[in-house]
């Protein structure tokens, strides 16, 4: 079973397009990271959201932390070519002991593989 | 670039053998994570290390080994390879035990055949 379950899998828009992926947890994560991922490379952190409710905006990207901490969302307005990769999110695993929780430990979605079309 | 390197960046082993792969935390930071991360998955936590002690691991079998050296970097050890070894290996370090936010190098894809 996947802590984290992240839809949608896979999205192929086309450029200029507004689209939202979601990152969703029956458990309480005190923070959630999301980290965007191309071939071949390691993830790059974007953004930690910790506070319920929370609304970071990156650019033309939003982030949303739900109110009781255990989903959030990612909103792309305008998808450039650009932004293509995979897009993880990552919940902090500290209080997780069955995940190998100790400070620090991330617990990673699949991941939703954003394609955008020129 | 987040200044965490990892070495080497491809590598093809045989069933059986054993194999070795480094990383360099980026400066100024103590604690390093790695994760292993198979084909269309997420990264999934292997174990963490903090002044050279290890300070948690997941479900990996005990032929999956590390060490952190006293300058922070750090050395994953897996014996006795399996097919389903193979995946893209993730150092990342944090600037302290209390930051979740993790700097990632860039990977190191082991192929076992």
């Amino acid at each position: 079973t996947q802590l984290l379950e992240q839809s949608p899998q896979f999205l192929s828009i086309q450029e200029g397009e507004n689209l939202t992926v979601y990152c969703n947890s029956s458990s309480v994560f005190s923070s959630l990271q999301w980290y965007r991922q191309e071939p071949g490379e390691g993830p790059v952190l974007l953004v930690t959201v910790v506070t319920g409710g929370e609304v970071k905006k990156l650019k033309r990207l939003t982030f949303q932390f739900g109110d009781a901490r255990k989903d959030s969302s990612l909103h792309i307005t305008a998808a450039q070519p650009g932004d293509t990769g995979l897009y993880l999110c990552a919940g902090d695993g500290i209080h997780l002991m069955n995940y190998g929780g100790s400070q620090g430990n991330l617990i990673f979605g699949k991941g939703t593989k954003l394609s955008v079309k020129p | 670039e987040t200044g965490v390197t990892q070495s080497p960046t491809h590598l093809i082993k045989t069933r059986g053998q054993q194999v070795t792969l480094r990383c360099s935390s980026q400066s100024g930071h103590n604690t390093v994570s790695w994760y292993q991360q198979a084909l269309g998955q997420g990264p999934q936590f292997i174990f963490q290390y903090y002044r050279e002690e290890e300070n948690g691991r997941g479900n990996f079998p005990p032929r999956f080994s590390g060490l952190q050296f006293p300058n922070y970097s750090s050395e994953l050890n897996v014996n006795a390879l399996e097919l389903d070894d193979s995946a893209l290996y993730l150092c990342a370090s944090s600037l302290a035990l209390e930051t979740t936010e993790a700097f990632f190098g860039q990977g190191t894809r082991l192929t076992v055949v």
